[in-house]
């Protein structure tokens, strides 16, 4: 099976901050990639699809880029409600499988 | 608006089989697909498979082959899990999730469904 790699696995930033959280693919998936956020005891939320698409709703700091192997989500200035766990996933192959998650907290 | 509405928590002894349920409102059921994820304590995401709501066609991550069952009843908007011979370590929250419009993505997603196998 594929495997998705995200970096970093925790992430520590401050309100007002801009992150990158990065997604490796281990071959190509061209652009079929989609970014959830999750927060405690919720069910994810689907914030990007498509790699760079973002779904309707979704604010506007919240942006996505790449294609085949390496992809990356940013945020332009965080936001308290911000912190949670990210998830990359690809979606042209089955299984459609999620990187193991990045967790982004309060420094 | 989409809503996935899921059954409530179950608990398994190891050996058993447990069915979930997911109801669908808002969208139209069989133009899209229903996938299912799971979600072991403190980890990641697992996707399962999906099936289809025009038809039916399923596809299982082959971790799940041979023990999981994917259905949908169109007349209810209802898609259902079927997970046999439970182990412990199917422990997890089973989400429900629609399909996106584009892609294999998954859109809208239901509350979750708790299932804890134990002895």
């Amino acid at each position: 099976d594929m495997q998705m790699t995200q970096s970093p696995t925790t992430l520590s930033a401050s309100v007002g901050d801009r992150v990158t959280i990065t997604c490796r693919a281990s071959e190509s998936v061209g652009t079929w990639l989609a970014w959830y956020q999750q927060k405690p005891g919720k069910a994810p939320n689907l914030l990007i699809y498509r790699a760079s698409t973002l779904e309707n709703g979704v604010p506007s700091r919240f942006s996505g880029s790449g294609s085949g192997t390496e992809f990356t989500l940013t945020i332009s200035s965080l936001q308290p409600d911000d912190f949670a766990i990210y998830y990359c996933q690809q979606y042209n192959t089955y299984p459609c499988i999620f990187g193991q998650g990045t967790k982004l907290e309060i420094k | 608006q989409v809503e996935l509405v899921q059954s409530g928590a179950e608990v398994r002894v190891p050996g058993a089989s447990v069915k979930v349920s997911c109801k669908t409102s808002g969208f139209t059921f069989t133009s899209s697909g229903i996938t299912w994820v799971r979600q072991a304590p403190g980890q990641g995401l697992d996707w399962m498979g999906w099936i289809s709501g025009f038809n039916g066609n399923t596809n299982y991550a082959q971790k799940f082959q041979g023990r999981v069952t994917m259905t949908r009843d169109t007349s209810t908007t209802t898609a259902y899990m079927e997970l046999r011979s439970l182990r412990p370590d199917d422990t997890a929250v089973y989400f429900c999730a629609r399909r996106g419009d584009y892609g294999d993505y998954q859109a809208d997603w239901g509350q979750g469904t708790l299932v804890t196998v134990s002895s």
